[in-house]
């Protein structure tokens, strides 16, 4: 199983864009990508996910190399509720049950 | 209705008790998990039940128990636990199968084991 790696932590202002990064350079071609956040003492939330191409929704951008081996998550106007933890996360085609987690990067948006 | 609730939202235990999580979900969904998670960590998945069965358990000790009566609720009970079993403790659903999908995740149990 792939696995992640992901900064600690990171800053973002108010307003402007937040761009977390993740590395999955042993992904396998049929290893989805997954982003959920946890905010404090809640249970973690879905954000986005793909498997080659890039992804858009209301929450997030996601932006996938064409290697495959690193992805970026975008909240493209951070709020102060966005203020949480965020896990890159890859998935087994055809084990829809179990994710493998990263260790999450805590992000701060501050005022 | 997108919500998987869980009770009770904090429990306190000694290790000679017994007591029981309970997780429910009007999803529709049909794979049900259990997961731990450890301050500062990410969660662990524990068990998950598809279709009402038993599907996955990641060697947890037998202490913990998985029950699913129905499509809709997810019990774990707790027997004789450790101190180090204190955590955050998970319960999440989804659809199963199909090619993509999200887990729902509960507002969690937070467990102390005195």
């Amino acid at each position: 199983d792939a696995k992640t790696t992901q900064p600690t932590s990171m800053d973002c202002a108010e307003g402007r864009a937040a761009n977390l990064p993740c590395n999955h350079s042993t992904i396998s071609g049929n290893e989805y990508v997954y982003w959920y956040r946890q905010i404090h003492s809640q249970g973690p939330q879905y954000i986005i996910h793909g498997l080659k191409n890039n992804e858009t929704n209301e929450m997030a951008s996601l932006i996938i190399t064409e290697d495959r081996k690193s992805s970026t998550l975008i909240l493209p106007h951070a709020t102060l509720r966005d203020t949480a933890v965020y896990y890159c996360i890859v998935r087994v085609v055809g084990n829809n049950r179990k994710l493998i987690w990263g260790l999450g990067t805590s992000l701060a948006v501050n005022p | 209705d997108t919500e998987v609730t869980q009770t009770p939202k904090h429990l306190v235990m000694g290790m000679t008790n017994k007591k029981s999580l309970k997780c429910e979900q009007h999803m529709g969904h049909r794979a049900m998990y259990w997961y731990k998670q450890k301050a500062k960590k990410p969660p662990e998945l524990m068990f998950v039940y598809s279709y009402e069965k038993l599907s996955i358990n990641e060697s947890v000790p037998s202490r913990f128990s998985p029950e699913c009566p129905n499509s809709s609720l997810l019990n774990l009970h707790l027997h004789a636990l450790q101190p180090e079993d204190s955590a955050l403790y998970l319960c999440a659903s989804s659809q199963d199968g199909g090619r993509s999908y999200e887990q729902y995740f509960g507002p969690g149990t937070r467990l102390t084991v005195t």
